[in-house]
């Protein structure tokens, strides 16, 4: 069956340190792969998506991910974190049911001052 | 814009109750999903509804889950005779059209979490 895996399921982080939370995908097809973000109390958000194309997604507030194909990877990556990146995030895909999201158990990430 | 407007943001019931969660799509959205997120779980998709339509039911619950999207108003998550188990966050999501790129323009609400007591 098709699944999201996120294996870092609490994060801490001082400001300034460097970001990647790992998200694996299983389906071997055309990928539909998104980052989305909640921050407390608020809606998801789109970070990013990948469709195609480059590898490397820019996504906003300096969020980027990288798909890698042989690794069935879509890792989330911010250089430098800030606190108020302080939030819960999810990786997803589309795969093949273009109804529907199927969403990893989400990272939440605290950034510490 | 207002967005993906839920109510109640928080829902106590006691088991045998109804629970009854609406949701009001982004202006011009005709397309509404549900999913629900079960503690340290991350969403599960339950239902894709157009407009007075059920386009995917296939992560809905067979018994006591219903839910419906008319021509007018919002669309309500009805779940019938509440149990323990049924406590969760319940967030819809919209978009103005169907398909792969709908998920391109998927707009969610902030969710309503339903606790049953």
């Amino acid at each position: 069956a098709q699944s999201v895996s996120q294996h870092n399921h609490h994060v801490i982080l001082s400001e300034a340190a460097s970001l990647e939370l790992g998200c694996n995908y299983s389906y071997g097809g055309t990928v539909n792969l998104f980052w989305y973000v909640q921050y407390p109390g608020q809606h998801l958000q789109l970070l990013l998506k990948y469709f195609s194309g480059d590898p490397l997604v820019k996504g906003i507030k300096g969020f980027e991910a990288e798909f890698i194909k042989s690794k069935f990877s879509f890792n989330l990556r911010k250089p430098s974190v800030q606190w108020s990146d302080t939030a819960e995030y999810f990786c997803a895909d589309n795969t093949g049911t273009a109804s529907k999201l199927t969403f990893g158990t989400g990272t939440r990430l605290q950034v510490t001052l | 814009n207002a967005g993906v407007m839920q109510n109640p943001r928080h829902l106590v019931r006691r088991r045998g109750q109804e629970a009854r969660l609406r949701c009001s799509p982004m202006k011009g959205h005709s397309h509404v999903y549900w999913y629900r997120q079960l503690p340290e779980e991350g969403l599960k998709f339950m239902v894709y509804l157009q407009k007075e339509n059920i386009i995917d039911e296939s992560g809905m619950p067979k018994e006591r889950f219903s839910a419906e999207f008319p021509k007018e108003g919002p669309s309500i998550l009805r779940i019938q005779q509440v149990v323990r188990g049924d406590s969760a966050a319940y967030f819809c999501a919209s978009s103005p059209v169907r398909g792969s790129l709908s998920n391109e323009k998927l707009f969610f609400g902030s969710g309503t979490q339903l606790s049953v007591l």
